[in-house]
C-alpha cells in the first residue's frame, strides 16, 4: 500500500538549514509528482514546492530563494532542504503525493530555537 | 496569490444533520480543460490532512458518499450529509490552479 514518512531533526537553531527527507513505498517517484507543504502556527497549511515525476521542480516564491527539493529515484527518497532558517519556519513538514495531495506523511515536527 | 476564504460553522453540529462549508476564492479555479482546480481535505485532530474531493466534486478512493462537493468558478460548498462523530476536525479548501498552490485558513467542525 502507499505510504510516506517524513524524518528530519526536531530542532534546528536559527540561521541553519533544515534537511527532511520523505521515504515513499507502494508507488514509483517517476510516476508522481511529490509536494511538500507545512503547517506554521502562524499562517496554518502553506504549499513549499513539488518535484514532478520528470524530475523538475517548482517552489513557492515565499521560499524560493532558500529552498532546495530533490529526490534519489533508486531509493524512493524525496529530499527538503530549506536554509537560513527563522523561528517563523517552526512548524510541521509534510510530503505528499500527486498534483493533488491524495496521500500525506505523518508529518514530522520542527522546532526552530537557539 | 489566490486568497482562499472559508466561512464558520454553528458548532457544535447534533449528530445525523446535514452541513454545508463554504469556500470562496479571488480568483475563478476554472481551467480551460474544463475542470475546477479546487480540492477538500479533512485534518481530524493529531493526524494529517486527508483528501477528501478533488476537481471541485471528484470523491477520493475510499471517501463516504456523505461527502459532496459542489461550486461554480469562485463559490464552492462541502457538503457533509449526516455528520458523524468521526467527521470532526478542520477541513480545508485549496486551490491547484496557479502557483502559488493556496489553502484556506480551515473550518472547524465539532459535533454535539
Amino acid at each position: 500500500q502507499v505510504q510516506l514518512k517524513e524524518t528530519g531533526p526536531g530542532l534546528v537553531q536559527p540561521t541553519q538549514t533544515l534537511s527532511i527527507t520523505c521515504t515513499v513505498s507502494g508507488f514509483s517517484l517517476t510516476s508522481y509528482y511529490m509536494q511538500w507543504v507545512r503547517q506554521t502556527p502562524g499562517k496554518g497549511l502553506e504549499w513549499m514546492g513539488f518535484i514532478r515525476s520528470g524530475g523538475s521542480t517548482e517552489y513557492n516564491s515565499e521560499f524560493k530563494s532558500r529552498l532546495s527539493i530533490s529526490r534519489d529515484t533508486s531509493k524512493n527518497q524525496v529530499f527538503l532542504k530549506m536554509n537560513s532558517l527563522k523561528t517563523e519556519d517552526t512548524g510541521v513538514y509534510y510530503c505528499a503525493r500527486a498534483y493533488w495531495f491524495d496521500y500525506w506523511g505523518q508529518g514530522v515536527m520542527v522546532t526552530v530555537s537557539s | 496569490d489566490i486568497v482562499m476564504t472559508q466561512g464558520a460553522l454553528p458548532n457544535p453540529v447534533p449528530s445525523g444533520e446535514s452541513v454545508s462549508i463554504t469556500c470562496r476564492s479571488s480568483k475563478s479555479l476554472l481551467y480551460s480543460d474544463g475542470k475546477t482546480y479546487l480540492n477538500w481535505y479533512l485534518q481530524r485532530p493529531g493526524q494529517s490532512p486527508q483528501l477528501l474531493i478533488y476537481w471541485m466534486s471528484t470523491r477520493a478512493s475510499g471517501v463516504s458518499d456523505r461527502f459532496s462537493g459542489s461550486g461554480s468558478g469562485t463559490d464552492f460548498t462541502l457538503k457533509i450529509s449526516g455528520v458523524e462523530a468521526e467527521d470532526v476536525g478542520v477541513y480545508y479548501c485549496q486551490q491547484g490552479l496557479e502557483f502559488p498552490f493556496t489553502f484556506g485558513s480551515g473550518t472547524k467542525l465539532e459535533i454535539k
